[in-house]
This record gives C-alpha cells, structure tokens and sequence, in this order.
C-alpha cells in the first residue's frame, strides 16, 4: 500500500522559514516523479512544485520560485520543501503526492502551515 | 498559470446525473490529453477519479466518467449517490512539467 507522510508543518512568522518532509513506502519511490501541492484554509487546490526521479529536475509554480526548494533523497525514500520568505498567502495544507504519467496518482493527507505574526 | 474555470456548484438528486466543465486554454487542457479530476471530501486528501481525460483507476465506480472537447473537460456522474457529494477539481498538464488545477466545484446529492 502506498503511504506518504508529510511532517513539518507549523505555525512562523513572516519572513521566516521552514521544511516540509515527507516519507514515502508501499512503492518504489526512486521511479516515481514528486510533488507538492497546497490548498488555502477553504480555497482550492495548487500545484506547488515537483521533481523528477533523480533529483534533477525541479519545476514550479511562479509563486514560489526563488522562495521555495523542492529535493529529495531516494536512498531515504524522502521527499522535502524548504521554505524560506514565507508570506501570509503560503498559509495552506501542503500535501506531498506521487506522479504518474501526467497525473497525480497518490495523496498525502497533508500538513498544515501557517504563516502569521 | 491561471486556475482553471469550473462552475462553483452543481447539484442533483440520487440516481440523476450531473456534469462539470473543466475549461483551459490550448496551452494547458486543449493542448494535451494530461486531464484528471479529484473528489474531496472535507478534511480529506484528494483522490484520483479520471486521469488521462477518460481513464478511471481500479475502484472507481463506472458512474464517474470523463471526456474533452477542445479546451474544455468534463466529467460526469450518472446515478449519483449520497457519498458522492463533495468538492471535484480538474487538473491538467501545461506543459514544461508544470500543471494547473481547476477553481473546484462543489456537487451537492439533493
């Protein structure tokens, strides 16, 4: 069975920073593209950001670049963000998801960040 | 990387059908057969319904089926039931690696 686990999430300041982990099992993680995607408190969902299957290729969404660090490490079968210049509108739960061909196929059930003074 | 366009609500009573639209442009839905479409019940992670425009994932109802036509995806529900009630988002591939979700749609079971 596949299972992602995300951890990480909290309460922090504007300005400030943080990393998003999620642990992945029931699959074999170093096959797989991964993302993150993110959804507001009662606002839809976001593509985040994603990565390729050796890490060398990430990709995101205007928002976040310059801001935000998608990586992984396969030996680890983990996936991370790291979040630096956090604004009040990344206020969100950030799910951690495995793709398939054009698709995303499996769902975190999320970690929660807020961002406020 | 503009949300996609889905109607805020559709509603209909059990065991009637309901659709919603999906629209992109050509760059995003019209440009590639990379659609999906999520149900999310609250406080819930999404969960794959359709992918590829038309495919639906082992244990998935038959009810649930999707289609494209130019720049605008659909799916539909037939024979809605109770449990179905939830929130829907499309999402499609745009290219460069990169992918756009729909606005959601909530579907209320009358």
């Amino acid at each position: 069975e596949v299972q992602l686990v995300e951890s990480g999430g909290g309460l922090v300041q504007p300005g400030g920073s943080l990393r998003l982990s999620c642990a992945a099992s029931g699959f074999t993680f170093s096959s797989d593209w991964m993302t993150w995607v993110r959804q507001a408190p009662g606002k839809g969902l976001e593509w985040v950001a994603n990565i390729n299957q050796d890490g060398s290729g990430t990709y995101y969404v205007d928002s976040v670049k310059g801001r935000f660090t998608i990586s992984r490490d396969n030996a680890k079968n983990s996936l991370w963000l790291q979040m630096n210049s956090l604004r009040a509108e990344d206020t969100a739960v950030f799910y951690c998801a495995r793709h398939g061909t054009g698709t995303i196929v499996s769902w975190g059930q999320g970690t929660l960040v807020t961002v406020s003074s | 990387q503009s949300a996609l366009t889905q109607p805020r609500s559709v509603s209909g009573s059990p065991g009637q059908s309901v659709t919603i639209s999906c629209t992109g442009t050509s760059s995003d839905v019209g440009g590639y057969n990379y659609v999906s479409w999520y149900q999310q019940h609250p406080g819930k992670a999404p969960k794959l319904m359709i992918y590829d425009v038309t495919k639906r994932p082992s244990g998935v109802p038959d009810r649930f089926s999707g289609s494209k036509s130019g720049n605008t995806a659909s799916l539909t529900i037939s024979g809605l039931q109770a449990e179905d009630e939830a929130d829907y988002y499309c999402c499609s591939y745009a290219g460069s690696h990169t992918y756009v979700f729909g606005t959601g749609t909530k579907v209320t079971v009358l």
